[in-house]
């Protein structure tokens, strides 16, 4: 069913700390998951991206794992900056055999990084 | 490359009027998208494009209509606005996913929309 919910989930680090930012998704046919920064008042920005037929992928400061066993994908930002607070998206692509390449988002998690 | 634009970035509609929100995309995508951002929630697919002249109901379509005449502008509408519609709407477009080994989708700006 469709969340009501208004409090998004938070999260907050200090500069220089590491961010954790977890994901849960429901279908367990999706192949390809995806995470985007939204800063307030812009759209959503593209972060890193990962298929379904691996674990883990690594980017600049930012690692993706995916445990498809459990469907939960986590986000990882290393040495976490002030310019890192946003709300951040995962969304997956619950398409499956189609290419429309349709994204299904999650609800996203507020990220404040304390100077 | 101005990648995705919209028009207008803000407006403010009195319950009953029409009003079309403009996506323009240059980057030659074949795909496109609209979806609407509410408080507390995510994006929710509200129509979407495959090509040119081609379009599709997404998750909440109801109280839209959206039309794609050219590849590089998908216009969304709203016939007669409600409350309910007040939103923010973004406008996306990507490549053909599956062959490119990617869905990224690429956003605009948002169009901040007050139905009162």
């Amino acid at each position: 069913g469709e969340s009501v919910g208004l409090h998004l989930p938070t999260l907050s680090v200090q500069e220089g700390d590491n961010s954790i930012i977890n994901c849960a998704y429901s279908n367990s046919a999706s192949d390809y998951f995806i995470w985007y920064k939204q800063e307030s008042g812009k759209g959503p920005q593209f972060i890193i991206d990962i298929r379904s037929n691996m674990d883990k992928r690594q980017g600049q400061r930012v690692t993706v794992l995916l445990n498809k066993t459990v469907k939960h994908l986590s986000l990882q930002i290393a040495a976490t900056q002030p310019g890192d607070s946003a709300v951040y998206f995962c969304a997956e692509n619950r398409a499956g055999g189609t290419s429309y390449g349709k994204l299904t988002f999650g609800q996203g998690t507020i990220l404040t990084v304390h100077p | 490359n101005a990648g995705v634009t919209q028009t207008p970035k803000f407006r403010v509609l009195k319950t009953g009027q029409s009003m079309t929100l403009l996506c323009a995309q240059d980057m030659n995508h074949e795909y496109m998208y609209w979806y609407r951002q509410d408080p507390g929630m995510g994006l929710r697919l509200i129509h979407y494009s495959v090509g040119e002249g081609t379009t599709a109901k997404g998750e909440v379509p109801d109280g839209y209509n959206v039309s794609r005449l050219k590849k590089q502008n998908f216009l969304l509408g709203l016939e007669s606005a409600a409350p309910s519609q007040t939103s923010v709407y973004f406008c996306a477009s990507s490549h053909l996913g599956r062959d490119l080994n990617s869905y990224e989708q690429y956003f605009g700006p948002g169009t901040r929309l007050t139905v009162t």
